[in-house]
């Protein structure tokens, strides 16, 4: 069965550091997401991503954040500077339908660990 | 906003039992509700979809209603197995993202 799949699960860097969380949507969808769920909170959504832009974004997801599809199957969470509070499970997801009615699909999750 | 409240946050039932697990929510203006599994350390795994024009949805041994206008949804769990043992999470889909409840979090005893 076609799924979401993350790399790497789990990553510790240092504050400051840049970190690039990488996510494999299933193939034939077309919108992509970016979740995170701090430890013990609720899944929180960052960003949406469709036709090679951004749709929507959280006020989580300030000028630290970018995503990217670089080519036709990655689609990339970039953090620019880690901070401490940036520790958390950061979850990807994908839609196949029109954007609001379809079924989403989430990955296994990055544990990002910021030291 | 959006917000999404499960109830209760905690469940510990004996194996065998049939539990309903709450979800409300305060914008009844939604496209869909979908119901999560997340068990320690993993990823969100779909277990029902509601779309805002359906009532309930069925799989196996479980069944989520939906009464949009009050703002609610119920997972139904027939039967619990221990393998049930989880977090459930509640998630409304308003424009193009979709609120998550804190989950209730439940252990069936054997």
């Amino acid at each position: 069965e076609p799924e979401v799949t993350q790399t790497p699960s789990h990553q510790v860097t240092q504050m400051g550091q840049e970190v690039i969380l990488r996510c494999v949507p299933i193939s034939n969808h077309l919108y992509f997401y970016w979740y995170r769920q701090i430890l013990g909170q609720k899944v929180e959504f960052l960003v949406s991503f469709y036709n090679n832009e951004i749709s929507e974004k959280s006020e989580i997801f300030d000028d630290q954040f970018s995503v990217e599809r670089p080519d036709g199957s990655n689609f990339t969470l970039k953090i620019r500077s880690t901070k401490l509070e940036d520790s958390a499970m950061y979850f990807c997801a994908s839609r196949r339908d029109r954007r609001n009615t379809g079924e989403l699909f989430f990955g296994e999750g990055s544990r990002l660990t910021v030291l | 906003k959006q917000e999404v409240t499960q109830i209760p946050a905690a469940l510990s039932v004996p194996e065998g039992e049939n539990l309903v697990l709450n979800c409300s929510f305060t914008d009844s203006a939604i496209y869909n509700l979908q119901w999560f599994r997340q068990d320690p350390g993993k990823g969100l795994t779909s277990l029902l979809l509601i779309q805002s024009s359906q009532r309930e949805q069925t799989s196996g041994r479980l069944n989520a209603s939906l009464d949009k206008s009050s703002g609610r949804s119920t997972l139904y769990i027939a039967a619990s197995q221990p393998g049930d043992s989880a977090t459930y999470l509640c998630a409304v889909c308003n424009n193009n993202d979709m609120r998550f409840g804190a989950g209730t979090r439940l252990t069936v005893k054997p």
